[in-house]
């Protein structure tokens, strides 16, 4: 079952330019973690919100969550073509350890 | 630093061979997944393990079997490769850490086609 279902499917934008990603999930989770993947390679971890949070940041990453709507968002501020990836949202339920993933962003950012 | 390295970054195979795939981490984590990527349908998990010799199903465990006999490996078995398994498979790892947070460090991922 999808856990996660990112919007918009693809993104592409000018660098220096803000991106945002959308997730929506059907299912309470326990928190909910967004990955990046270059193409071709593996996931990389970029930040986790846990269901009691409104709000994370790190770096030029922003992350919301509302779990009234079952939505989360991701914000990358000042993007620089490098952050051209695709972008998962994934939540966590029951046993933490577990994820489900949507089926991404990709995010496109021209120099 | 976290490594999650995978046998193969590439793998052609022909329909009904037994296809392993392996997965090694150096982390000392309890957990660790397979999982399915393909094109419009994202990441599909096949199998998971908590701990040596345990597994459990994941979403789409048909024609898939798993075994993982140490900590720091799990292997993925394909019985008899079918041309619907070309994928590309990400091994993953994760334990607890603080705050029980649970992320998932992966591999670079092996293509795998079946013809």
């Amino acid at each position: 079952s999808q856990q996660g279902e990112e919007d918009p499917q693809a993104l592409s934008i000018q660098e220096g330019e803000n991106a945002t990603m959308n997730c929506s999930y059907k299912t309470s989770i326990n928190n909910l973690q967004w990955y990046r993947q270059n193409s071709g390679r593996g996931l990389v971890h970029l930040i986790l919100i846990r269901s009691n949070e409104r709000e994370k940041h790190s770096g030029r990453l922003r992350v919301t969550l509302d779990t009234s709507k079952k939505s989360s968002s991701l914000l990358i501020t000042a993007s620089r073509a490098a952050d051209t990836a695709s972008y998962f949202c994934a939540g966590s339920r029951g046993s933490n350890y577990k994820l489900t993933f949507g089926k991404g962003t990709l995010l496109t950012v021209n120099p | 630093d976290v490594k999650v390295t995978q046998s193969s970054r590439y793998l052609v195979k022909r329909t009904g061979e037994k296809v392993f795939l392996e997965c090694v981490q150096d982390m000392d984590h309890e957990n660790m997944f397979w999982y399915r990527q393909d094109p419009g349908l994202g990441l599909r998990l096949i199998y998971f393990s908590y701990d040596v010799k345990m597994k459990e199903k994941g979403d789409i465990p048909e024609g898939y079997s798993v075994s993982r006999e140490k900590k720091e490996r799990f292997s993925l078995i394909l019985e008899s490769a079918s041309t619907n398994q070309t994928s590309m498979y990400l091994c993953a790892s994760s334990t607890p850490g603080q705050g029980r947070r649970y992320e998932q460090y992966f591999g670079p991922g092996t293509r795998l086609t079946v013809t």
